[in-house]
């Protein structure tokens, strides 16, 4: 079965300080990462995959097979960068089926 | 666009009753997921409907069943509650386009069992 850990519950940091959020998975093929974020009294939307190889809002993730790894980082934090962020993996057919992490909740001190 | 449409968004009901929540997924997708959210378990998958067929199922109990319509507007429901399942549960729809696990999120349906 997939899983994904994401060690840390909580993470803190000032403004524009570097930031990354672990991610790890286990899953024997090849699996899709994500990484979903939900902002204050927003909904679960998606911010990256690994598939797209792109930054969104300064965020970037390199998949690392070799430490089956999905790390989500920013150079400089943003106090609009405060949400929970979910790291995410699919794996073959999966059709929808997401397994996620536990979330961790970034907070970004002025 | 409209976004995913969850109804209803909160509601109450005792243990041995059943629910029924709907989803109506964004216009043109015909990919509709269903996931629990709990503090405790975190966001898990219940099942995945397409042009009105289950592809995909997680591991809950045969309580939990949904279907999906020809207009792919898609329903679970939830047959003997349990205290358990108070849980906000989440629609996400998905168009293809962008890959079978893009998944766009309604609101939730706060579902408190008493």
């Amino acid at each position: 079965a997939q899983r994904v850990t994401q060690p840390e519950k909580l993470l803190s940091v000032f403004k524009g300080a570097p930031v990354e959020l672990k991610c790890n998975y286990s899953y024997s093929g090849s699996p899709e990462l994500f990484w979903y974020v939900q902002y204050s009294r927003q909904r679960l939307q998606l911010l990256l995959r690994h598939i797209s190889r792109e930054s969104i809002k300064g965020f970037t993730a390199d998949l690392n097979k070799g430490e089956t790894s999905f790390h989500l980082k920013k150079p400089f934090a943003q106090e609009e960068d405060s949400a929970m962020y979910y790291c995410a993996s699919a794996g073959g057919t999966s059709y929808g089926k997401l397994t996620f992490g536990q979330g961790t909740i970034l907070t970004v001190h002025p | 666009k409209a976004g995913v449409t969850q109804t209803p968004r909160y509601l109450i009901k005792t243990r041995g009753q059943q629910v029924t929540l709907s989803c109506s997924p964004i216009s043109g997708h015909r990919s509709v997921s269903w996931y629990q959210q709990t503090p405790g378990q975190g966001l898990q998958f219940l099942f995945e409907y397409f042009s009105e067929t289950q592809r995909n199922k997680g591991n809950f109990p045969g309580r939990f069943s949904g279907r999906q319509f020809s207009n792919s507007r898609s329903e679970m429901n939830v047959s003997t509650l349990e205290l358990g399942d108070s849980a906000l549960y989440l629609c996400a729809s998905n168009g293809g386009g962008g890959g079978a696990n893009v998944l766009t999120f309604g609101a939730g349906s706060r579902l408190t069992v008493l």
